[in-house]
């Protein structure tokens, strides 16, 4: 199986545009999840898919957001970029075995806001 | 809440020497735990995870995990360090809604 698929790899903006950012899922799982990785503040959750609704958040500003089409894909939104948006954003797309659930991740996108 | 502690955001050892990489886990319940690894521009990759059938867990690349309730941890292990183990490792632990929180991450470096 092809594994998670994410786009843009790298992207580049000014403060205060918006972006997007794109994740395809290994076919067969339904729940995407997004984290973002900086230096200061290492891997946190931000938000996670399940059949097109928004099942957890964590504690990020209004300014994220996303969603999930019936195909599973998701998109990440960000508006108004500040410069702390600067980050490697990865997407992680899930399966259930035996009760657990397993995350696997995708290669990220990495944002850099100027 | 959850949390996830990794002692020594840096580790160095020899080529063919043992590799031990610790976390400990806070948490009320049963926790699912993981160990990532993730090397220069890349995302994570799954070492191994802990399901609960068994304490010592072997994973990929010949890193195994052993799961201490007692200790609450869930160190990571290699009898033998490669050159190209060289990169950073993730400890995390997962909840029943499917969010990961994570350890802040040990560099792991191997000299020749």
């Amino acid at each position: 199986k092809a594994g998670v698929t994410q786009t843009p790899r790298y992207l580049i903006k000014t403060r205060g545009q918006q972006v997007t950012l794109s994740c395809s899922p290994i076919s067969g799982h339904r729940s995407v999840s997004w984290y973002q990785q900086t230096p200061g503040q290492g891997l946190q959750f931000l938000f996670e898919y399940f059949s097109e609704t928004q099942r957890n958040k964590g504690n990020f500003p209004g300014r994220f957001s996303g969603r999930q089409f019936s195909n599973s894909r998701s998109e990440m939104n960000v508006s108004t970029l500040e410069l702390g948006d600067s980050a490697l954003y990865l997407c992680a797309s899930s399966s259930r075995d035996r009760g657990q659930e397993t995350q696997y991740f995708g290669p990220g996108t990495r944002l850099l806001v100027l | 809440a959850q949390s996830v502690t990794q002692l020594g955001s840096h580790v160095s050892v020899s080529e063919g020497a043992l590799v031990l990489l610790r976390c400990n886990y806070s948490s009320s319940v049963p926790p699912y735990l993981f160990w990532y690894v993730q090397y220069p521009n890349q995302g994570l990759q799954l070492l191994l995870k802990y399901t609960s059938a068994a304490t010592l867990v072997k994973g990929i690349n010949g890193f195994e995990a052993e799961f201490k309730k007692s200790e609450t941890s869930f160190h990571l292990t290699k009898p033998s360090a490669h050159m190209s183990d060289a990169a950073e490792y993730f400890c995390a632990s997962g909840n029943a809604g499917n969010m990961l929180t994570f350890g802040g991450g040990t560099r792991l470096m191997v000299k020749p």
